[in-house]
């Protein structure tokens, strides 16, 4: 299916876990982003990728680690689960054209840090 | 720097009524505005965007917004609230050429349509 997808939908983990998220997108867009989403703070970025190996830090990147070997796939890790990592997190996608940066997004990926 | 403030936290309509939902931008540069619409447990969609064009922005769903340079505002309009509309929005400011594509949200509005 043509979009942005993103796995798992829902996930719990405990504290000191690793835990992946992906995202994949099949318009071969050149721009990824990775925000999160908590109550009274809209959303923030993580991290962003301008193109493949190419990533750079947003606003709250402590406790993320990113990859993009392929344009098509942005993973997001979180290398020891904290409490303070509950959120909802989106990927989005873009390609700036026009000098817009129009981003389309995910549906989210629901994480509960036990 | 670019920043996105959302005036109303949360908007109680009555279905029929008019929508207002506001949002002051800062931004060093020409901006691109944006309005997101997020209903509940679902990805953000977009409503409409503003890229130096016209000043009135007309989007999905009836939505409008006006960009008023002299005030830095970008405010959401809609004639007629829908019960469907109920949602959160986000508006975002975007400058493509200082911030590497990088958008800065609002903290959202929650609109509210009562019947």
């Amino acid at each position: 299916d043509a979009g942005i997808t993103q796995s798992p939908r829902y996930k719990i983990t405990e504290t000191g876990r690793q835990v992946t998220l992906m995202c994949h997108q099949t318009w071969s867009h050149s721009y990824m982003f990775w925000y999160r989403q908590d109550l009274g703070h809209g959303l923030r970025l993580i991290y962003y990728s301008a193109a493949a190996d190419i990533t750079d830090k947003g606003e709250v990147p402590d406790g993320y680690v990113v990859s993009r070997s392929k344009t098509e796939n942005f993973p997001l890790t979180l290398e020891s689960a904290t409490r303070s990592q509950t959120s909802v997190y989106f990927c989005a996608s873009s390609e700036p054209a026009g000098g817009l940066v129009i981003q389309y997004f995910g549906a989210g990926t629901r994480l509960s840090v036990l | 720097a670019q920043s996105v403030t959302q005036l109303d936290s949360h908007v109680s309509v009555s279905e029929g009524t008019p929508v207002l939902l506001r949002c002051n931008y800062s931004s060093s540069y020409s901006p691109s505005l944006f309005w997101y619409v997020q209903h509940p447990n679902k990805g953000l969609q977009l409503l409409l965007k503003y890229t130096s064009a016209a000043t009135l922005v007309k989007g999905i769903n009836g939505f409008e917004a006006e960009f008023k340079k002299s005030e830095t505002s970008f405010h959401l309009t809609k004639p007629s609230a829908h019960m469907s509309d109920a949602a959160e929005y986000f508006c975002v400011v975007s400058d493509l050429d200082t911030n590497a594509g990088k958008s800065t949200f609002g903290d959202g509005t929650t609109l509210t349509v009562k019947p």
